[in-house]
């Protein structure tokens, strides 16, 4: 079935360091793909999302480009910030149909001063 | 613009104990979803409505759950007899026509304790 995969966490990381959060998932068509962000006590949050092959998506200094050929969706940011703290989740959905999502199980990011 | 709103956002309540869970989607969003997350399971989807109509339900446990919208601005989930291992925190999502891939909306989530 389809199914989403991230690296395990926490990442633990300084400020101004670079992120990267790697993301893979399996599907039998050709999904559109979104990186969703959660701060402690709040809900989820779309951060970027990409439709098709070869799209980059960005956001508030995250970046993440949608590559067909190594099914992969990997979250970059050239210099992270403490408020950037949370977790953040990798999906997918298929169009056509009614906007499922499926997640991955989240990568909790941990940013120091 | 307000966002989804879920009510309430904390409940503590004893076992055997009815539980229901509000939720107002976005005003013109006609897709609604509730997800359960815990740390075993993650993000797991419950329910999807269309419309008001419920769609996929496949992801409810169990029988002593059940969800209802009755109308565009109101959904609830209902937890009768509630068990201690129901206590999660309970999103509710909502989003525009579901064949154009918009993005959901979460609420704040209830996190809900079965004693």
């Amino acid at each position: 079935g389809d199914s989403v995969t991230q690296m395990e966490g926490p990442v633990t990381l300084s400020e101004e360091a670079f992120l990267t959060i790697n993301c893979t998932y399996t599907a039998t068509g050709y999904p559109s793909l979104f990186w969703y962000v959660q701060y402690p006590g709040e809900g989820l949050q779309l951060l970027l999302k990409a439709t098709k092959a070869d799209d980059k998506g960005s956001n508030k200094g995250f970046e993440a480009t949608y590559r067909k050929e190594t099914t992969s969706f990997h979250l970059e940011k050239g210099s992270v910030q403490v408020s950037d703290s949370a977790v953040y989740f990798c999906a997918l959905t298929f169009s056509g149909g009614y906007n499922k999502l499926i997640f991955g199980a989240g990568t909790r990011l941990a940013v120091h001063p | 613009d307000a966002g989804v709103i879920q009510s309430p956002r904390h409940e503590v309540t004893e076992m055997g104990q009815e539980v229901t869970l509000r939720c107002k989607p976005i005003s013109g969003h006609n897709s609604l979803f509730w997800y359960r997350q815990t740390m075993m399971r993650g993000l797991e989807l419950l329910i999807y409505f269309n419309n008001n109509v419920p769609i996929d339900d496949s992801g409810m446990p169990e029988d002593r759950f059940s969800a209802k919208m009755p109308n565009a601005s109101f959904s609830t989930l209902k937890i009768q007899p509630s068990e201690p291992r129901d206590s999660a925190v309970y999103f509710c999502a909502s989003s525009l026509r579901p064949e154009s891939n918009q993005p959901q909306h979460f609420g704040d989530g209830t996190r809900l304790s079965i004693l």
